[in-house]
């Protein structure tokens, strides 16, 4: 089982549509995550850490639930400049020795 | 501020020579790390250094080598290219340890 899973993808969305990225990580002992977005050929970006209370930021929610071992984010009212692939990141332990990356789930939002 | 930089930004090699890639971490940042990313994959964590030793270290071969100066720059080094070494090597700083990344442009390696 690959330490971080994410969505397959692609998601092909129209404008304006709610559209939910799912991940699962394997090591329980995980303490911090993150999502990251990514462009075409560019390098990722910070999109939002993720809390264990969840949190939001603007069209943007995050959720964890370590019990289940589970992170989402959530895009409301897609726009057509969302359309990149989402990373979800787990950090294993609190030294940052090993930012663990998902496959990534690339988004099309559609006109 | 200024952000994350890497050199080259592109380069093409040949199977068994060595390469040196290098990145300039963002100020104030001491926390530097490397990774792999393959066409169509997630990034794969190569090593991590932090004040200048080697701080943690992926599931890479020790032909893949680095180092950090006083400054918090830090190169890569790949010897002995191997076709599959091929890829987006992305350098990332950090303020501190386990706290979100910020990322380079990335240097694309290509072997032949």
């Amino acid at each position: 089982r690959k330490e971080v899973e994410q969505d397959p993808g692609p998601f092909n969305v129209p404008e304006g549509a709610t559209v939910a990225f799912n991940c699962t990580y394997s090591n329980s002992a995980s303490q911090s995550f993150f999502w990251y977005r990514q462009d075409c050929r560019k390098e990722p970006k910070l999109l939002m850490s993720v809390y264990s209370s969840g949190n939001e930021d603007g069209r943007f929610t995050a959720q964890l639930n370590r019990a289940s071992q589970y992170i989402s984010l959530l895009i409301r009212d897609s726009k057509l400049s969302d359309s990149a692939t989402y990373l979800c990141v787990v950090n294993k332990d609190n030294y940052g020795q090993n930012f663990v990356f998902g496959p990534g789930t690339r988004l099309s939002v559609l006109p | 501020e200024t952000g994350v930089t890497q050199s080259p930004t592109h380069l093409i090699k040949t199977r068994g020579q060595q390469v040196t890639l290098r990145c300039s971490s963002q100020s104030g940042h001491n926390t530097v790390s490397w990774y792999q990313q393959a066409l169509g994959q997630g990034p794969q964590f190569i090593f991590q250094y932090y004040r200048e030793e080697e701080n943690g270290r992926g599931n890479f071969p020790p032909r893949f080598s680095g180092l950090q100066f006083p400054n918090y720059s830090s190169e890569l080094n790949v010897n002995a290219l191997e076709l599959d070494d091929s890829a987006l090597y992305l350098c990332a700083s950090s303020p501190r340890q386990a706290y979100g990344y910020t990322f380079g442009s990335g240097t694309r390696l290509t072997v032949v």
